[in-house]
């Protein structure tokens, strides 16, 4: 399966920490995606990485890209209640032409 | 809002019923896809089409049957469902692979 796999599958903190997910995969990507979503609802697009790209920041959000090691990871920094939610990451595999959504870390930010 | 509208919003159904999901996007965008979202599983790609034309179908059951008139508007044709097809369904548009922009998808419970 090309499918990424998030770690953990879930994560509780206390809000105004920091929470950390990561994901891995399989084969070379153009570009790996982040999404959350909130609970029964659609997913909603966080941040973008290409392939060339080892960081980028949006907000709160910094998501790392480590091609040697086929991993990624989105660091949310000073956590707040609405930040829970499930994250995804999802890779857009070179050939593919589709997405492919790992199983999503189920976060819990705790006031 | 992501410009994505899916309707209905909820929907019960027996597994004699017709029943048709509905997906429309005023974005611009080529691609549609649907998504079938089931409890604790990955999100899994069910269709995608690209101007108009069905370019994935993975392995999903002839009761699903996809139809897409324009690259606006997306269904989902449901008949003779089974109990076990009760899922969130999750429309999404994109150009090419970058970002999906999702719907607020679909709960359906098939009795």
């Amino acid at each position: 399966s090309q499918q990424g796999e998030e770690d953990p599958q879930a994560l509780s903190i206390q809000e105004g920490e920091n929470a950390t997910m990561n994901c891995s995969y399989k084969t070379s990507i153009n570009n790996l995606q982040w999404y959350r979503q909130n609970s029964g609802r659609g997913l909603v697009h966080l941040i973008l990485i290409r392939s060339n790209e080892r960081e980028k920041h949006s907000g709160r959000l910094r998501v790392t890209l480590d091609t040697s090691k086929k991993s990624s990871s989105l660091l949310i920094t000073a956590s707040r209640a609405a930040d829970t939610a499930s994250y995804f990451c999802a890779t857009d595999y070179q050939g593919a032409q589709k997405l492919v959504f790992g199983q999503g870390t189920r976060l819990t930010i705790n006031p | 809002e992501t410009g994505v509208t899916q309707t209905p919003r909820h929907l019960v159904m027996g597994m004699t019923n017709k029943k048709s999901l509905k997906c429309e996007q005023h974005l611009g965008h080529n691609a549609m896809y649907w998504y079938k979202q089931s409890a604790k599983k990955p999100l899994e790609l069910m269709f995608v089409y690209n101007f108009k034309e069905q370019t994935e179908n993975n392995s999903v059951p002839s009761r699903f049957s996809p139809e897409c008139p324009n690259s606006s508007h997306l269904f989902l044709h449901l008949h003779t469902l089974q109990p076990e097809d009760s899922a969130l369904y999750l429309c999404a548009s994109s150009v090419s692979t970058d970002t999906q922009y999702f719907g607020p998808g679909t709960r359906l419970t098939v009795l």
